[in-house]
């Protein structure tokens, strides 16, 4: 039983593509973000959504839109892509948003390759 | 905005008990202190959370003190599969006044038989 997954798990393109990751919990929980692992293994946050609403948007390019249709799943949707966005790309959830709890659970990642 | 400072990287040997400290000088007044363990190609694992003083699970320790300004991941008598890379999450209220997220740059572990 996965609890957090991510599609797909690895994803080679072109610079200038389009692109999406989806991701899905099946916690029931409330909150959603998205992660940016770079090479040197920094993660850094990207947004994160509660029930539905975005609730962390760090300083990311609009290339990078987030889409949340319901409260289990968080598609990451990307334009343009650049080199620099070459990573690995990790979803999580928590039970609830509530600033200094921050229990979190990871997916596998999606590891990004822009040629 | 706050800076989390972790160690690059630490060496052990099995059945030692490993610390591990992580440095946060502007963590929020509210906010528990998150440990988590990632192993290559897998996502971070939620390992301990706490306050303050001293809390203890199944896997391991962590210790606060009274300033909050940094924590310290005890594993005790470390096995070769505790080889990851470890990382302390904290938040702090940015120049904007809004709630950040700060992951540390991140502890990578070495066990050696």
């Amino acid at each position: 039983d996965t609890a957090v997954s991510q599609t797909p798990k690895y994803l080679v393109t072109q610079m200038g593509n389009d692109k999406s990751i989806k991701c899905e919990q099946n916690l029931g929980h409330d909150t959603m973000y998205w992660y940016k692992q770079d090479s040197k293994k920094f993660l850094k946050i990207m947004f994160s959504y509660n029930n539905k609403e975005l609730i962390i948007n760090e300083t990311v390019p609009n290339r990078f839109s987030p889409k949340s249709p319901d409260k289990a799943h968080l598609n990451l949707h990307i334009n343009s892509l650049e080199l620099g966005d070459s990573a690995v790309y990790f979803c999580a959830s928590s039970q609830e948003w509530a600033e200094g709890y921050n229990e979190q659970f990871f997916g596998p990642g999606t590891r990004l390759t822009v040629l | 905005l706050a800076k989390t400072t972790q160690p690059i990287s630490m060496d052990s040997y099995e059945g030692q008990e490993v610390n591990i400290t992580c440095s946060h000088n502007n963590i929020a007044t509210n906010d528990y202190i998150t440990w988590y363990q990632q192993f290559p190609s897998q996502g971070p694992r939620f390992i301990i959370q706490g306050y303050k003083t001293k809390v203890t699970n199944e896997v391991a320790s962590l210790f606060i003190p009274a300033d909050r300004k940094s924590s310290t991941l005890s594993l005790p008598r470390v096995s070769l599969s505790d080889t990851a890379v470890y990382y302390c999450l904290v938040g702090d209220i940015g120049a904007d006044s809004s709630y950040k997220l700060i992951f540390g740059s991140g502890t990578r572990l070495l066990v050696r038989p």
